[in-house]
């Protein structure tokens, strides 16, 4: 079982939508996790931090479930701009190597 | 422009030759992360930096790969005898370590390509 996995879709949504991606990891004693987002051909940035009360930034929510290892992201309200691949990050040991997911990838048409 | 640079953007070689690649962090960075990332999946980790000791390497990572970052500035990292399978984008990402994991920056990229 890999370390972090998600479903690479793609996630072919019409604007407006609300679309969730899940991402799941292996190791319990993950202890911080990231939502990136990747734009095609260009490097990775930072979505959004998971805690784990969760997190909302304007139309994006992120959530995590310890007992079930996975973290999720919601995107209320999908707009066209928001096509992109999104990669989940866990962070785990003492040292916190981050570990990427492969990327869920979405697409939002007119 | 403060963000990470790399440098080449691309760089094309021929199976057996040694290639290095260049990354500048951001100045006040205490991390640095190098990266490769092929079509279709995520960014797999390669080795950190914190200031100019490498902490940790991955066990994947063959010993043809050697990565240094001198005086904790800029980082390199050097391929040799390279392969076809070496064929890959490689990044690099800084961070600002205070004790837990935060938002890492990553630069454009070094396309490898190896003929």
């Amino acid at each position: 079982r890999k370390e972090v996995e998600q479903d690479p879709g793609p996630f072919n949504v019409p604007e407006g939508a609300t679309v969730a991606f899940n991402c799941t990891y292996s190791n319990s004693a993950s202890q911080s996790f990231f939502w990136y987002r990747q734009d095609c051909r260009k490097e990775p940035k930072l979505l959004m931090s998971v805690y784990s009360s969760g997190n909302e930034d304007g139309r994006f929510t992120a959530q995590l479930n310890r007992a079930s290892q996975y973290i999720s992201l919601l995107i209320r309200d999908s707009k066209l701009s928001d096509s992109a691949t999104y990669l989940c990050v866990v962070n785990a040991g003492g040292s916190y190597i981050p570990t990427f997911g492969r990327g869920t990838s979405l697409i939002v048409h007119p | 422009d403060t963000g990470v640079s790399q440098d080449p953007r691309h760089k094309i070689t021929k199976r057996g030759q040694n290639v290095t690649f260049r990354c500048d962090p951001i100045s006040e960075h205490n991390r640095l992360y190098w990266y490769r990332q092929t079509l279709g999946q995520g960014p797999e980790f390669l080795t950190y930096f914190q200031n100019e000791a490498q902490l940790e390497k991955s066990r994947l990572l063959s010993d043809r790969f050697s990565a240094e970052r001198p005086k904790g500035s800029f980082s390199t990292l050097e391929i040799q005898r390279t392969e076809q399978g070496d064929s890959a984008m490689y990044l690099c990402a800084s961070s600002l370590w205070r004790g837990s994991p935060d938002e890492q920056f990553f630069g454009p990229g070094t396309r490898l390509t190896v003929l």
